[in-house]
């Protein structure tokens, strides 16, 4: 699987938008991008995923280049409870591929 | 849905005890996963179920760890002896295809002292 760089933290206020970047420039053209995020004390929470269009639900919208080499994770109106850290992943969605967690950014919502 | 069920939520056991975590997954849910985190090494998987048999055990760190899924609908991890390395928050999740998103537990926050 592609490895992935994110941002270690980023800040931002209470009801902007949160832009998470992460890049995965390896990619290849059979991998999705994951991100998931961990609350404190919580177990992960999946919040979407793509291929190479780009993808929204009621969580989050999720903008990936044409080359694919990089996303961005969109959080329209970031809320307190939002902070968290927040992981970027590029798997294929094949038996025998794991689900293999980095680093992540701490997103952190100031009031 | 009650969401992916794991017990205890914590755990607190001595050196060389053995040490039972129990896992419900979500019910239609084929896959089931134990992951291990802690702050030196983040999220580690440890082993994956695919319709209740081991796929990949690879990441079980050692022959002190065993997991086994009987139905469906439960799983366990055991590690005996523990030992105080093993102190961790684990994991459990699961998930109905490997192209969906894990749904995961609240963990089981295992101390060895």
């Amino acid at each position: 699987d592609a490895k992935t760089t994110q941002p270690p933290s980023m800040d931002c206020a209470e009801g902007r938008a949160a832009n998470l970047p992460c890049n995965h420039s390896t990619i290849s053209g059979n991998e999705y991008v994951y991100w998931y995020r961990q609350i404190h004390s919580q177990g992960p929470q999946y919040i979407i995923h793509g291929l190479k269009n780009n993808e929204t639900n009621e969580m989050a919208s999720l903008i990936i280049t044409e080359d694919r080499k990089s996303s961005t994770l969109i959080l329209p109106h970031a809320t307190l409870r939002d902070t968290a850290v927040y992981y970027c992943i590029v798997r294929v969605d094949t038996s025998g591929s794991r689900l293999t967690f980095g680093e992540g950014t701490q997103l952190t919502v100031n009031p | 849905d009650a969401g992916v069920i794991q017990s205890p939520r914590h755990e607190v056991t001595e050196m060389g005890q053995e040490v039972t975590l129990r896992c419900k997954p979500i019910s239609g849910h084929d896959y089931l996963f134990w992951y291990r985190q802690t702050m030196m090494r983040g999220l580690e998987l440890l082993i994956y179920f695919n319709n209740n048999v081991p796929i990949d055990d690879s990441g079980m760190p050692e022959d002190r760890f065993s997991a086994k899924m009987p139905n469906a609908s439960f799983s366990t991890l055991k590690i005996q002896p523990s030992e105080p390395r093993d102190s961790a928050v684990y994991f459990c999740a699961s998930t109905p295809g490997l192209y969906y998103g894990y749904t995961f537990g609240s963990g089981t926050r295992l101390t060895v002292v």
